[in-house]
């Protein structure tokens, strides 16, 4: 029952150093999307991937970067961090049932990251 | 473009009473809508959703909510709550696009008070 899994857990990194957060899925989900959370502000869409090959920008796409390595991984890459990239980083993904996307959306266990 | 607004940041409230959160959102074409809870250091997981159909929607752990389209609403309630449902709660909304966006509310944490 691995459902999704994100690595790593916990990440520091010092302002400019780059990094790549994980994320594979075992469920056969078409979609995957990573978002932040951060206090007062829920959860924003970064990046998502609505199938495979595709990817496209969500709310907050600026300073980050992703890659569709097949239908399992959905890979978040910071190129330069800076302290406001200081959050948590949630992978999830989802099914399309008949065309429209109404099913679950499934989360990992999130990543905490925190930039000096 | 589709937005949520949840209207408390907090909601205290005693063991066994009941309780409402409230969530209104914006959008221009039909959409479904979710109520997400979050426990401590924990990722997200699915109380209920409204697709179609029956405006009442019952989810797990006897949460329900009512979807209302004249005030564009979707609050959450429960007739009598525990401690253990001490939580960070999110609604969200999505579009019937294929893209499966979800776009979160700011969410509502609820503490229930022994």
């Amino acid at each position: 029952n691995a459902g999704v899994t994100q690595t790593p857990k916990f990440q520091v990194l010092k302002t400019g150093q780059s990094m790549t957060l994980q994320c594979a899925q075992d469920m056969n989900h078409n979609s995957m999307y990573w978002y932040r959370q951060d206090p007062g502000m829920g959860l924003r869409l970064i990046y998502y991937s609505a199938s495979e090959g595709t990817t496209d920008k969500g709310e907050v796409p600026n300073g980050y970067n992703v890659s569709r390595l097949n239908k399992r991984e959905f890979s978040l890459r910071l190129e330069s961090a800076a302290p406001s990239q200081t959050s948590v980083y949630f992978c999830a993904s989802r099914t399309l049932s008949g065309g429209a996307v109404t099913g679950e959306l499934f989360f990992g266990e999130g990543s905490r990251l925190t930039v000096l | 473009a589709q937005s949520v607004t949840q209207l408390d940041s907090q909601v205290p409230v005693f063991e066994e009473a009941p309780v409402e959160l409230r969530c209104n959102y914006s959008s221009s074409v039909s959409v479904y809508l979710f109520w997400y809870v979050q426990y401590p250091n924990q990722g997200l997981q699915l109380l209920l959703k409204y697709l179609s159909g029956s405006t009442l929607v019952k989810g797990i752990n006897g949460f329900e909510a009512e979807f209302n389209k004249s005030q564009t609403s979707f609050h959450l309630r429960k007739p009598s709550v525990h401690i253990s449902d001490t939580a960070e709660y999110f609604c969200a909304v999505s579009g019937s696009s294929n893209t499966g966006k979800l776009i979160f509310g700011q969410g509502t944490t609820l503490q229930v008070k022994p």
